[in-house]
């Protein structure tokens, strides 16, 4: 079975510039949640989202974060402008969820590695 | 959720078996025991999770605690490839909040 996919795995550009990432999250998973991860802060939740509604947004650490998930198969998390200390390993997350099976783990995909110059 | 305090690092010899510590004094009722592991430049990959019974599955095995204040991660025969940071995190829902996690270094 497919995991959860994102793109690219590498990306490198200049700070200013606009960054946009994608996530596939597994077929048939109703969630799913953006992750940071850097060096100092380790890995943080940025926002989840419940059958693509934004749920929980307090983890995106500016107004130039923005995530979008316009259907069930395909999310994506855009920086505008980029900054380098936006660089980090950004992660995608999908589960499966609901209100007598809510316990289901998270399944991440491995990631975009992001570095701003 | 309750917050997860892990040793900061393990060693284990290939072939044994790996006995990863876990306390979570402050868990409440409703919330589960998540471990995950993480090797070098890969996503967090999900090994187990229980409640309150003792949990097995075809990487791991899960022991809670009667009180759920700690639990115990075993990977029974540990390989070169099991060597990564795993992470230990209760919750209730949605959000997983990761810490620091151990280290384990298997090692031939």
């Amino acid at each position: 079975d497919a995991g959860v996919i994102q793109s690219p795995r590498h990306e490198v550009t200049e700070m200013g510039q606009e960054v946009t990432l994608r996530c596939k999250p597994i077929s048939g998973h109703n969630s799913l949640f953006w992750y940071r991860q850097t060096m100092m802060r380790g890995l943080e939740l940025l926002i989840y989202f419940n059958n693509n509604v934004p749920i929980d947004d307090s983890g995106m650490p500016e107004d130039r974060f923005s995530a979008k998930m316009p259907n069930a198969s395909f999310s994506t998390l855009k920086i505008q402008p980029s900054e380098p200390r936006d660089s980090a390993v950004y992660f995608c997350a999908s589960r499966s969820g609901t209100r007598e099976n809510w316990n289901q783990p998270q399944h991440f995909g491995d990631g975009t590695r992001l570095s701003i110059l | 959720d309750a917050k997860t305090t892990q040793p900061t690092s393990m060693d284990c010899a290939e072939g044994r078996a790996a006995n990863l510590p876990c306390n979570h004094s402050t868990i409440s009722g409703n919330e589960y025991v998540y471990w995950y592991r993480q090797i070098h430049s890969q996503g967090p990959q999900y090994i187990i999770h229980g409640l309150k019974n003792n949990e097995t599955n075809e990487m791991a095995s899960l022991i809670i605690t009667e009180d759920r204040k700690s639990s115990t991660l075993i990977l029974p025969h540990a390989t070169l490839r099991d060597t990564a940071v795993y992470y230990c995190i209760v919750s209730y829902g949605n959000k997983l909040v990761f810490g620091a996690g151990t280290i384990l270094r298997v090692k031939s």
